[in-house]
């Protein structure tokens, strides 16, 4: 199985600062046929189902606010939230879906 | 707009099984694929298995193999997931989820959650 390993497992940044959030996989996630990483990453608010923020590693989900990006290719991925907003707090999740299906362990955001 | 809903909360004792439904709306239900995932208390998501479009195929983790059985009622465009030989361990909130497109494995349409105790 692939093992996915998020860090930090929690992390504080200020409003309107730069939150980045990183997760490696114990092997490539990279499709050969369309170049492209099985990679998604969502937010979870207590007592709510998980919502997909980025697909395909970079690809915004429809109506995710464009301060939310996904970079990184083969193990090493990235999510940036570019300008944090009170409403950004909350647990965040990578998943691979080139071998099966593996969620990371979560962080968790909060405001400093 | 695509839903998919649950059935209600569920109290069983260890070593029972347990039947979660998940009836979905809004969309073609046989042209996309639904997934499992769990969530024990304050832990984080675990991911299950995965109903193919027609029904007619499942995989599921290697954690759960012989214990899982997750079927599809096209008809009533519903997908059941069968937990059995319940352990303390199982207490979780049990969601089901479908996939954004075919070959694209993330989910972006969530059930509300179903949650299992397991308690004697």
């Amino acid at each position: 199985d692939i093992v996915m390993t998020q860090s930090p497992d929690s992390l504080a940044v200020s409003l309107g600062e730069r939150a980045t959030i990183n997760c490696k996989s114990s092997q490539s996630v990279l499709y050969s046929s369309n170049n492209k990483n099985g990679l998604a990453w969502y937010q979870q608010k207590p007592g709510q189902p998980p919502k997909l923020l980025i697909y395909w590693a970079s690809t915004r989900e429809s109506g995710v606010p464009d301060r939310f990006s996904g970079s990184g290719s083969g193990t090493d991925f990235t999510l940036t939230i570019s300008s944090l907003q009170a409403e950004d707090v909350a647990v965040y999740y990578c998943q691979q879906f080139y071998s099966s299906y593996t969620f990371g362990q979560g962080t968790k955001l909060e405001i400093k | 707009q695509v839903q998919l809903v649950q059935s209600g909360a569920e109290v069983k004792e260890p070593g029972a099984s347990v039947k979660v439904s998940c009836k979905a709306s809004g969309y073609t239900f046989t042209n996309y694929y639904i997934h499992w995932m769990r969530q024990a208390p304050g832990q984080g998501l675990d991911w299950m298995g995965r109903m193919n479009p027609s029904g007619t195929s499942t995989i599921y983790a290697q954690k759960f193999q012989g214990r899982l059985t997750v079927t599809r009622e096209v008809s009533t465009s519903t997908d059941y997931m069968e937990l059995s030989s319940l352990r303390y361990d199982d207490t979780a909130v049990y969601y089901c989820a479908r996939e954004v497109n075919v070959g694209i494995g993330a989910v972006n349409y969530w059930g509300q959650g179903t949650r299992v105790t397991v308690s004697s």
